[in-house]
């Protein structure tokens, strides 16, 4: 298995501008979370699905993220319009079964100018 | 939620040494406890989990001991490498409903092998 992936690995954008992560998680999986990493604040959960079902967002800081799961291997985490204080390390995790292990993708750094 | 937090943010030890991580929560329903370890530029990686109906498990070369008392965690890594440079963080969730939370993360301690 290749793992949770991410992409992209990279994105630099603007003030204003919609931005659009992307993740695949484990195939077989159940539950997907997205977490945000900063140094100020460390790791700190946004959102997360089982079975494709948004259970608690209540870590999604405004308006301006949203997060879908269309199907079980695909889920998008948009942030519109982005600020400079959104840049962030954003991770995908994904684990079989709520309290099992739960596998980390590489991350997508955002750097919004 | 309640925070999670590390004692010390860095800790520097000699290769071949023991190093003990450790980790104070303030949740007090918390009910599972996972240690992840990251290295530079990657995600976290899981290590070892426990539950609160133990209080020490054990796997290769590390050990989590967990005091439900004081609310302490402790990671155990023995004859540390040079591999094991990297930021250690750990996790815990309360088990609800047999469903599932989030993690909450601590702020992490950077782990120094020196040669």
């Amino acid at each position: 298995d290749a793992g949770v992936i991410q992409s992209p690995r990279h994105e630099v954008t603007e003030m204003g501008q919609e931005v659009t992560l992307r993740c695949k998680p484990i195939s077989g999986h159940d539950y997907l979370f997205w977490y945000r990493q900063t140094m100020m604040r460390g790791l700190e959960l946004l959102i997360y699905f089982n079975n494709n079902v948004p259970i608690d967002d209540s870590g999604m800081p405004e308006d301006r993220f949203s997060a879908k799961m269309p199907n079980a291997s695909f889920s998008t985490l948009k942030i519109q319009p982005s600020e400079p204080r959104d840049s962030a390390v954003y991770f995908c995790a994904s684990s079989l079964g709520g309290y099992n292990e739960q596998f980390f993708g590489p991350g997508t750094r955002l750097t919004v100018l | 939620g309640e925070s999670v937090g590390l004692h010390l943010p860095t800790l520097s030890v000699q290769e071949g040494d023991n190093s003990i991580i450790n980790c104070a929560y303030s949740n007090s329903a918390s009910d599972y406890f996972i240690w992840y370890k990251q290295e530079s530029g990657k995600g976290p990686q899981f290590i070892i989990d426990i539950r609160s109906n133990m209080d020490k498990r054990q796997g290769q070369r590390v050990t989590v001991l967990l005091n439900k008392t004081v609310k302490h965690l402790s990671l155990q890594i023995a004859a540390t490498q040079p591999g094991d440079s990297a930021v250690y963080f750990c996790a815990e969730t309360p088990v609800t409903g047999g469903g599932a939370d989030g993690l909450t993360f601590g702020k992490g301690t950077h782990l120094i092998i020196q040669p």
